[in-house]
């Protein structure tokens, strides 16, 4: 079946870009029919929806977001990517990618989930 | 803020029935998802859809929807249920999703 795992730095300085890639296994990116995502969990606190792909590179931004995230796709690694720019303490979470499906009423799921990479934002 | 609101904690007896609700106006358009996430672990779908259970899931957790409210009912819960719940769905303008805030149940 379709695995997630993430990867990329586990510490990023203050003012720098946290990139993450998403390596998708099992099943490839390319098949259509599901987006892609990335969420994020401050530590303690809640989910957060970051952003939406699809294959073709159409994207969905978390409006708070929007404005310092970049989400990309690569089909012939199998990976899709997360940039976050102008990052501050607030940034440190744990990050995850998922695949989502749109059902009944065109409403979203995600399944499955990576297992998440932790990324602290310090000096 | 979260456009999606739950409950920050509900408990249960063992063996009893719970429901965790989610309410937001965008739920009168969208199904709601629901996600178990214990401590230290990646969230699991446990919901989606009208009433939809993913592969390995136990028939003691379904899902409803009314007006606003989306609810996860788990029937004769189990010590093995206590975890935070998360509901997802579609924001009010249907071009972004969104999660609640989330529910800690705690088994009784």
């Amino acid at each position: 079946q379709v695995q997630l795992q993430e990867s990329g730095p586990g510490l990023v300085k203050p003012s720098q870009t946290l990139s993450l890639t998403c390596t998708v296994s099992g099943g490839s990116i390319s098949s259509g029919g599901y987006y892609w995502s990335w969420i994020r969990q401050h530590p303690g606190k809640g989910l957060e929806w970051i952003g939406y792909i699809y294959y073709s590179g159409s994207t969905y931004y978390n409006p708070s977001l929007k404005s310092r995230v970049t989400i990309s796709v690569d089909t012939s690694k199998n990976q899709f990517s997360l940039k976050l720019s102008s990052v501050t303490a607030a940034d440190t979470a744990v990050y995850y990618c998922a695949r989502v499906w749109f059902g009944e009423l065109l409403s979203p799921w995600f399944d499955p989930w990576g297992q998440g990479t932790l990324v602290t934002v310090s000096s | 803020s979260s456009e999606l609101t739950q409950d920050p904690a509900v408990s249960v007896a063992l063996g009893q029935t719970v429901r965790i609700t989610c309410q937001g106006d965008s739920l009168r358009s969208y199904y709601a998802s629901w996600y178990q996430q214990k401590p230290g672990q990646a969230p699991v779908l446990v919901i989606y859809g009208k009433n939809n259970r993913p592969s390995g899931i136990p028939d003691r957790f379904s899902g409803s929807s009314s007006g606003n409210t989306a609810s996860l009912t788990i029937t004769g819960a189990q010590a093995e249920d206590e975890a935070d719940y998360y509901c997802n769905s579609r924001d009010s303008s249907g071009n972004h999703g969104v999660f609640g805030g989330g529910t800690k149940l705690t088994v009784l």
